[in-house]
């Protein structure tokens, strides 16, 4: 059964530091979304990416936050310059695009923690 | 008010009982509902969505979704010890149908 990967799948770096999270989404499907989750508390959205530019966004994804599509697989979160309030889950999730099938499922998750 | 609620629990049942468990939504416009299983340390997994007012089964699992009453539940029937997880319910919004989640509900089945 096709699935979403991400990779990796615990990262850790300094604040101030880049760091990119990347994402395979399943084959056939066109929304992709990444959420996070910090510890104990709950999923919440981060941005929405179809037909390779950003449909929604969520007031935490601010500059420091950017998504790219860079080839017809991979979906990559990026941010900037990070800080100690990153540290949390980050998931990656995709949707087909067809009439009353809103589905979307979850990758595995990045564990981010920022030092 | 919150955007979707739930009862945080814990919730605790016997092993072979029917587990319960809850969910208000507040956009009275919100089309598609959906229950995940989370594991601690895990991703969300779906296991149900529910679009239309009623009940909807799928194995031991029924969803069931007053749109009146802005109410979504989720019954286990025959529940077994790997049920035990946290339980959110989500609903979907905007264009991009992102979804927005409750803080979840643990649930506990004690063999």
């Amino acid at each position: 059964e096709p699935e979403v990967t991400q990779t990796p799948s615990h990262q850790v770096t300094q604040m101030g530091q880049e760091v990119i999270l990347r994402c395979v989404p399943i084959s056939n499907h066109l929304y992709f979304y990444w959420y996070r989750q910090i510890l104990g508390q709950k999923v919440e959205f981060l941005v929405s990416f179809y037909n390779n530019e950003i449909s929604e966004k969520s007031e935490i994804f601010d500059d420091q936050f950017s998504v790219e599509r860079p080839d017809g697989s991979n979906f990559t979160l990026k941010i900037r310059s990070t800080k100690l309030e990153d540290s949390a889950m980050y998931f990656c999730a995709s949707r087909r695009s067809r009439q009353g099938d809103d589905e979307q499922y979850f990758g595995p998750g990045t564990r981010l923690t920022v030092t | 008010q919150k955007e979707v609620e739930q009862n945080s629990g814990p919730l605790s049942v016997p092993e072979g009982a029917i587990a319960s468990l809850n969910c208000t939504y507040s956009d009275r416009g919100s089309q598609s509902f959906f229950w995940y299983r989370q594991y601690s340390g895990k991703s969300p997994e779906l296991i149900m969505s529910i679009y239309s007012n009623g009940d909807k089964e799928d194995g031991r699992f029924t969803a069931q979704l007053n749109k009146a009453s802005q109410y979504v539940s989720l019954l286990i029937r025959d529940s077994q010890p790997s049920d035990s997880a946290t339980y959110l319910c989500a609903v979907n919004k905007g264009s991009a149908r992102q979804l927005t989640f409750g803080s979840g509900t643990q649930l506990t089945v004690l063999p």
